[in-house]
């Protein structure tokens, strides 16, 4: 079964300062990996999607990463704003299946 | 381009009712799938439905089943509700090839059960 694990569970960084959240799971026969953001009460806000034969993917100041061999992603956040401050969330899709895994979060608090 | 709609956006049952909830998927998207959040469970895949057919399916009791129409929206019901099943419920729509396209997710609908 696919487990999939978020760590830091919660992370606080002053504004302005670049932030890494990490990502692992242990089956790495996955179709792709997204990550998402989620704001207290809501639904999910999709960020970025990796293929797996892609190695990242950009969009503005996030880059997310993957290494499907080792079984990890990380999302990099650069210069951090308060209006980054939500739930981040990762979840793979394996090969052959629609539905998504989900990892338990990052919360993450960006101080101004 | 409308996003996926979920209504209602908030529920209060008491144990032992039943419930519906609906889900409009974005136009073009064919499959719809269906998540429980709970804080300690995280979010738990319940079911997939594509083109009228449920595709697949997570690990939840027969309590809980869905049913998807021929426009694509589709709806999701609970019977004999337990306390239990008080969560955050989120549908995702895609287009529906398998395991290659990107999810995008409602607002939710909260089910508070007493």
């Amino acid at each position: 079964k696919q487990e999939v694990t978020q760590i830091p569970a919660a992370l606080s960084v002053p504004e302005g300062e670049n932030l890494v959240l990490n990502c692992s799971f242990t089956d790495s026969a996955i179709y792709n990996l997204q990550w998402f953001r989620q704001d207290p009460g809501k639904g999910l806000t999709s960020l970025l999607l990796i293929q797996s034969s892609q190695r990242e993917q950009t969009s503005g100041r996030l880059n997310a990463s993957l290494d499907k061999s080792s079984g990890r992603s990380t999302l990099y956040i650069a210069a951090s704003q308060p209006g980054d401050s939500a739930t981040y969330l990762c979840a793979v899709r394996k090969t052959g299946a629609n539905n998504l895994f989900f990892g338990t979060g990052t919360r993450l608090t960006v101080i101004p | 381009k409308a996003g996926v709609t979920q209504t209602p956006r908030y529920l209060i049952k008491t144990r032992g009712q039943q419930v519906t909830l609906s889900c409009s998927p974005i136009s073009g998207h064919r499959s719809v799938s269906w998540y429980q959040q709970t804080p300690g469970q995280g979010l738990q895949f319940l079911f997939e439905y594509f083109s009228e057919t449920q595709r697949n399916k997570g690990n939840f009791p027969g309590r809980f089943s869905g049913r998807q129409f021929s426009n694509s929206r589709s709806e999701m019901n609970v019977s004999t509700l337990e306390l239990g099943d008080s969560a955050l419920y989120l549908c995702a729509s895609s287009l529906g090839g398998r395991g290659s396209t990107e999810a995008f997710f409602g607002q939710g609908t909260r089910l508070t059960v007493v």
